[in-house]
């Protein structure tokens, strides 16, 4: 059963432009909401994580949009550049469950000159 | 560099075969995870330790094991292997505390099965 569903699975964005990647998820005990950037032959690096008592975080052009009433959440990367093209997974995990991450299935972005 | 390291980085064996990756974390993390990452079943969570015990388990084959030993590195064992066991195995650590969901991934090991 996949409890968080990941979308788009690939995005072309022009340089400059926005990329937004769309997590859903079932299980509302899922109490932190992490996103992870990963570059081919590399370990997934965290980018940017929320929790659900707060519907948005920025840091720097990375911005978190949580919905707690639909179950979803979401990626924005603003002024995308070609160093930004990588595979992106979100992911949720709950504090009583060991804190064990549960993924999306992930997103190629590659962002264009 | 997350300061989670995991040997070796590359490993090329046969079906039937037992293989064994080891991982250190962060210093001072208490906590290892071991996910698996598959073209077919992306990230999957295997089995968690914290200070030497295990914490939780995910669908981890009966064929695969771990253990954390008290310098806090972990090793996963991984028996009888099969073709389709072929992935990158990654660890990661969190810390104690306040930022306990904070997991931070080691390069991983690409295990390869002929």
């Amino acid at each position: 059963q996949q409890q968080v569903k990941q979308s788009p699975q690939s995005l072309i964005v022009q340089k400059g432009g926005i990329s937004i990647i769309n997590c859903a998820y079932e299980n509302t005990a899922f109490d932190y909401f992490p996103w992870y950037q990963q570059f081919p032959g590399k370990g997934p690096a965290l980018l940017i994580a929320i929790r659900p008592d707060v519907s948005e975080k920025k840091e720097g052009r990375f911005t978190i949009s949580f919905n707690k009433s639909a179950k979803q959440f979401s990626l924005h990367i603003m002024d995308s550049q070609p160093g930004d093209s990588a595979t992106y997974f979100c992911a949720a995990s709950m504090t009583g469950g060991g804190n064990k991450l549960t993924f999306g299935t992930g997103t190629q972005l590659k962002v264009e000159l | 560099d997350s300061g989670v390291t995991q040997t070796p980085k590359h490993l090329i064996t046969a079906t039937g075969q037992r293989v064994t990756l080891r991982c250190s974390p962060r210093s001072g993390d208490l906590s290892v995870y071991w996910y698996q990452q598959s073209l077919d079943q992306g990230l999957q969570f295997l089995i968690q330790y914290y200070n030497g015990e295990e914490r939780a388990k995910g669908n981890i084959l009966e064929r695969f094991s771990a253990q954390q030993f008290p310098d806090l590195h972990s090793e996963l064992n991984l028996s009888s292997l099969e073709l389709g066991d072929s992935a990158l195995y990654f660890c990661a650590s969190s810390p104690h505390g306040a930022r306990r969901e904070t997991q931070y991934f080691g390069p991983g090991t690409r295990l390869l099965v002929l």
